[in-house]
Parts: structure tokens; sequence; C-alpha cells
């Protein structure tokens, strides 16, 4: 069974610029959440999809949002990017009707 | 955001010796789940534990859901080279205001295997 997988690995993108990630979900896994890991924060929670809609919420700036579709892959985007928000972007896949147990690799993002 | 706190933050040890990390929280959480992440990749899942009082092993790793619900930690015995990297706890928390639960991780414990 294949894993969770992200796309892309590394991003380089430039300040005010925006971004999209895509998540991969593990197959019959139907919650999908998004995680921002930086060393000085640690790995704060972005926000969970199940069936689409989108269940929970952390404490981000509106810049960052996400969607799911209907084959349970999500995808995040952040728009007028900041230097802060330089971080590796981990997403996470569940088959319980709960939160992710199971994470991809993780997209490097870095704002210059 | 919140964050558990877990303990210690690193540890060098010698290649066989046993290692001893917790994690505690002032809320109850429902579910504890400890995960290794190696570097540039993502957290890989050890154990879950799902019960108050839990005790549940994996190999040379053994993991205890506390009584309180509001700690819980992790064993390693006879450390072996590949241990090293680092672990984080995490809670499930109680239902939200969507019925639903999110997780909180813990700050990390950086293992380091001294030759």
């Amino acid at each position: 069974k294949a894993g969770v997988t992200q796309t892309p690995r590394y991003l380089i993108k430039t300040r005010g610029q925006q971004v999209t990630l895509s998540c991969s979900p593990i197959s019959g896994h139907r919650s999908v959440s998004w995680y921002q890991q930086t060393p000085g924060q640690g790995l704060q929670f972005l926000f969970e999809y199940f069936s689409e809609t989108q269940r929970n919420k952390g404490n981000f700036p509106g810049r960052f949002s996400g969607r799911q579709f209907s084959n349970s892959r999500s995808e995040m985007n952040v728009s007028t990017l900041e230097l802060g928000d330089s971080a590796l972007y981990l997403c996470a896949s569940s088959q319980r009707d709960t939160q992710g147990a199971f994470f991809g690799q993780g997209t490097r993002l870095t704002v210059v | 955001g919140q964050q558990l706190n877990q303990s210690p933050q690193s540890m060098f040890i010698q290649e066989g010796e046993d290692v001893s990390m917790n994690c505690t929280s002032s809320s109850i959480f429902n579910t504890w789940l400890w995960y290794k992440q190696d570097p540039g990749e993502g957290p890989v899942l050890l154990i879950a534990l799902y019960k108050a009082g839990e005790l549940t092993s994996n190999g040379r790793l053994t993991a205890q859901f506390g009584i309180t619900r509001k700690d819980s930690f992790l064993n390693i015995s006879a450390s072996i080279p590949s241990d090293v990297g680092i672990y984080f706890c995490a809670g499930l928390s109680p239902i939200s205001n969507f019925g639903n639960e999110k997780l909180t991780f813990g700050t990390g414990t950086r293992l380091t295997i001294i030759p």
C-alpha cells in the first residue's frame, strides 16, 4: 500500500508570491491534516479535511487555506508569502474518524 | 500554538543503553501517539495508545498512557544506532467545536548515540 505522497518535495518562492502544495493520502483514508514544522515553533496544526469539508482549523492567518477533492486528495495554498512561511509542510492521513496518524515526507518551502 | 511539554529536550547515550522520555500536558487527551522523525523526512508513527493506563510495546519500544490522561512516556531498550532521531509525542484532544479532534505535538526529544 503506497504511503502518503506530497509534492513537490522542495520549493523556493519569492515574498509576495503564492504557493500550492499537494497531498495524496493513503488509499482508503478520508481524513487529511496539514501541519507546519519550523525549528522555533515545532509542529503546528494548520487544518483538517474529511469528505471534502474542513472540520478543524488551527491558529493561522487567512493566507493559509486548503481544500479536499472527492478522491480525498488535498491541496493547501499560501498566498502573499512571507519569509516566516519558510517551513516543512507535512500532510497526514487517517483511516479512523480522527486526525492523521500517517505522515508524508513533507514539502520544504523556502521563501526568499 | 499549543505544544506539549516533552522531556528531556536532548539525550546523549551509548549504544546498548536504555532510553526514557515523557510528555506532560495540562489538558486531557483521548489518545497518545509517539512518532520518530529522521532529518528531511516526515514523522513515522511508532506507537498509539487509546486508553488511560494502557501499556503497549512495539519491539524494543514500550509506551504508556498515563492514568490521569495528561501524560505519557516512551522507553527504548538496548538502543541501536538507527534509533538516532527526534522523537515526538502527540495528544489527540477531546471533541472540538466541530465534533472532531486534533493532534497537539510535543516539543521533541533529540536522541544521539555516542560511539
